[in-house]
């Protein structure tokens, strides 16, 4: 049965950075996009953005409140998903998902609290 | 973007009631469509994708409906089991959007 974990998370100061993994096992990690999604306390969910697969180019696309700070890059030989986040704000603050395949699989999700 | 709107926001109701959820979009999005089941500190779970094909293992409860604009979410008869919150996300177009999410609680 195919599993994500996410980690990386963790307290940062707001303007700080921090990159969060996602590791694939028992799934075709290669032959799909991964997303990333994120919920901050008590909110629904908001989509981050998405890494497109190999034959694809690994073209990402990002959401606005993002785009620009946040970078979304893969390793398929390690079935590794990665979220660099940079001048993260308060806003930020939420629990951070990866996806498999259109969101059919979900990571347990990462914690990730902009603080002073 | 298009942004999707769901109704009601939340909702009471009881065991063997039939729940139905709404989610319009701001443009069509043929049915580019997906519905999700979030329960308390756990992980969505996708119940239905292409507006009605129900996900391997999802009860047969669970309907989807809707094409374009306007789609549906319909629980035949609640069980204790689907309180939760629920999500729809367009897949029609970057970037996605999901939903504001509709509570269904115990009445």
């Amino acid at each position: 049965e195919g599993q994500l974990v996410e980690s990386g998370g963790g307290l940062v100061q707001p303007g700080g950075s921090l990159r969060l993994s996602c590791v694939g096992s028992g799934i075709t990690f290669s032959d799909h996009y991964m997303d990333w999604v994120r919920q901050a306390p008590g909110k629904g969910l908001e989509w981050v953005g998405r890494s497109r697969k190999k034959v694809d180019n690994y073209i990402t696309e990002y959401a606005a409140s993002v785009k620009g700070r946040f970078t979304i890059s893969r390793d398929d030989s390690k079935s590794s998903l990665y979220l660099q986040m940079n001048s993260l704000n308060t806003d930020d603050t939420a629990v951070y998902y990866c996806a498999y395949a259109a969101f059919d699989l979900w990571g347990q999700g990462t914690m990730v609290t902009v603080s002073s | 973007d298009i942004q999707m709107t769901q109704s009601p926001s939340a909702m009471s109701a009881s065991v063997g009631d039939r729940v139905t959820i709404t989610c319009r979009a701001s443009q069509g999005i043929r049915n580019d469509l997906a519905w999700f089941q979030q329960k308390p500190g756990k992980v969505p779970k996708r119940l239905i994708d292409g507006a009605s094909s129900l996900e391997s293992g999802v009860p047969s409860r669970f309907s989807g409906s809707g094409s374009g604009t306007e789609f549906t979410l319909t629980i035949s008869s609640l069980q204790p089991e689907d309180f939760a919150t629920y999500y729809c996300l367009q897949y029609n177009s970057y970037p996605r959007t999901f939903g504001q999410g509709t509570k269904v609680e115990i009445k």
